[in-house]
């Protein structure tokens, strides 16, 4: 059974510029949310889809938006990138609400400069 | 607020050797689901073990084994037998609202 699969591995991008990154979930998993890991705000909740819809948002500026698609599989997009966005983008999914425990996949490393 | 606190940045232990890992959380909910993460240097976050709260038995996996204390909000992670693949950073984390809260992470240094 295949993970949960997030591309690019490694992104590097400039201020002003944006980004997608891709998050294909496990299959039958409808959850997919995303964190982002930063070695000073640790990991910090950015949103959750499921089914398409988005239940949950995490306090981040509006230069954050994500989707989910119909087969689940989801994208980030930041737009007017900062220095302070650097991190590891991590996605996660799940069958409901997590309950049985998210499963991660390897994340995108997004360095801005 | 919900909050989550690991009060240890760093533990060592010698390989074979059990060492537990702290955890407290705050929470006005009564039924939520705590868990235990492992992130080696590979980045991959690995789920390690789960607890549902309403449960009062402690969960095990194998080498791993919770000590729950819902009274205390305290869910602290047992390793017996270290292995040096055990080494990583170990978060633990709650659900909540669709979204996991984390605490800050654990160094795990095992000795061999």
């Amino acid at each position: 059974k295949a993970g949960v699969t997030q591309t690019p591995r490694y992104l590097i991008k400039t201020r002003g510029q944006q980004v997608t990154l891709s998050c294909s979930p496990i299959s039958g998993h409808r959850s997919v949310s995303w964190y982002q890991q930063t070695p000073g705000q640790g990991l910090q909740f950015l949103f959750e889809y499921f089914s398409e819809t988005q239940r949950n948002k995490g306090n981040f500026p509006g230069r954050f938006s994500g989707r989910q698609f119909s087969n689940s599989r989801s994208e980030m997009n930041v737009s007017t990138l900062e220095l302070g966005d650097s991190a590891l983008y991590l996605c996660a999914s799940s069958l409901e609400a997590g309950e049985g425990g998210y499963t991660f996949g390897s994340g995108t490393r997004l360095t801005v400069v | 607020a919900q909050t989550v606190t690991q009060s240890q940045p760093e533990m060592s232990v010698q390989e074979a050797e059990t060492v537990t890992l702290s955890c407290t959380y705050d929470t006005s909910e009564s039924d939520y689901y705590l868990f235990w993460y492992k992130q080696p240097p590979s980045r991959q976050m690995i789920l390690v073990i789960r607890q549902e709260a309403y449960k009062q038995q402690n969960a095990t996996e194998n080498r791993f084994s919770v000590n729950f204390q819902k009274a205390a909000k305290s869910f602290s992670l047992k390793i017996s037998d270290s292995q040096l693949g055990d080494a990583a950073m170990y978060f633990c984390a709650y659900s909540s609202n669709y979204q996991l809260i984390w605490g800050a992470g654990t160094k795990l240094i095992i000795k061999p």
